[in-house]
């Protein structure tokens, strides 16, 4: 069975500073992985995905992310954070079934 | 503009009512999903259709029941059975038939509260 895992619930940075949100994932095959951000009470936004290729992939409003085969991780990244990016973060991994598993996500606070 | 509309925003049930929330989407996609989503346990799947007039139960459908009549739409019935129903529902939608992609599509939600 395919799961994710986002170790970090809460994670706090001052505006302008680096971040980096942890994924890890367990799949039996090479996975599909996202990046989704979600607005209090609006739905998720996709920031990035990968499916093959390029480990580094770049999403929108300055994301990226890495995948690590070795590591099962998928972390997102951005070096300067703007007080726009609070919200939650969902990494999600999925499959040739289209169903995807998310994480149970990482909510951002972004200090002045 | 292509996309997913879900109604209404915010709906309110007495105990024992059922109720249907709204999911369209014209984005000529193959694949719908129902989510469950409670603080701090991300997102949940409720039920999902990959093709008209055919649906699969997801991990929490217990309560719930959906239907497929159209492409279009995926209305999601949360029955009188549901016995913690309060929550933020959202509906996704993925796949165009003979695409590679399984990204999912999202609309911006129904928040059910149950007095």
């Amino acid at each position: 069975a395919q799961s994710v895992t986002q170790p970090d619930i809460h994670i706090t940075v001052s505006e302008g500073a680096s971040l980096e949100l942890r994924c890890n994932y367990s799949y039996g095959a090479t996975p599909y992985l996202f990046w989704y951000v979600q607005s209090p009470g609006q739905g998720l936004q996709l920031l990035l995905k990968y499916f093959s290729g390029d480990t580094l992939v770049q999403g929108i409003k300055g994301f990226e992310a890495e995948f690590k085969r070795s590591q099962s991780s998928f972390n997102l990244r951005k070096p300067s954070v703007h007080w726009s990016d609070a919200a939650e973060y969902f990494c999600a991994v999925g499959g040739s079934a289209r169903q995807l598993t998310f994480g149970s996500g990482t909510q951002l606070t972004v200090l002045p | 503009d292509g996309g997913i509309t879900q109604s209404p925003k915010y709906l309110f049930r007495k105990e024992g009512q059922n109720v249907t929330l709204s999911c369209e989407q014209n984005l000529n996609h193959d694949a719908m999903y129902w989510y469950r989503q409670d603080p701090g346990q991300g997102l949940r799947l409720i039920y999902y259709s990959q093709i008209v007039n055919d649906f699969q139960k997801g991990d929490i459908a217990e309560g719930y029941s959906v239907s497929r009549e159209k492409k279009e739409s995926f209305p999601l019935t949360v029955t009188s059975a549901q016995k913690n129903p309060t929550a933020f529902y959202l509906c996704a939608s993925s796949g165009i038939a003979g695409g590679s992609s399984n990204e999912q599509f999202f609309g911006p939600g129904t928040r059910l509260t149950v007095l």
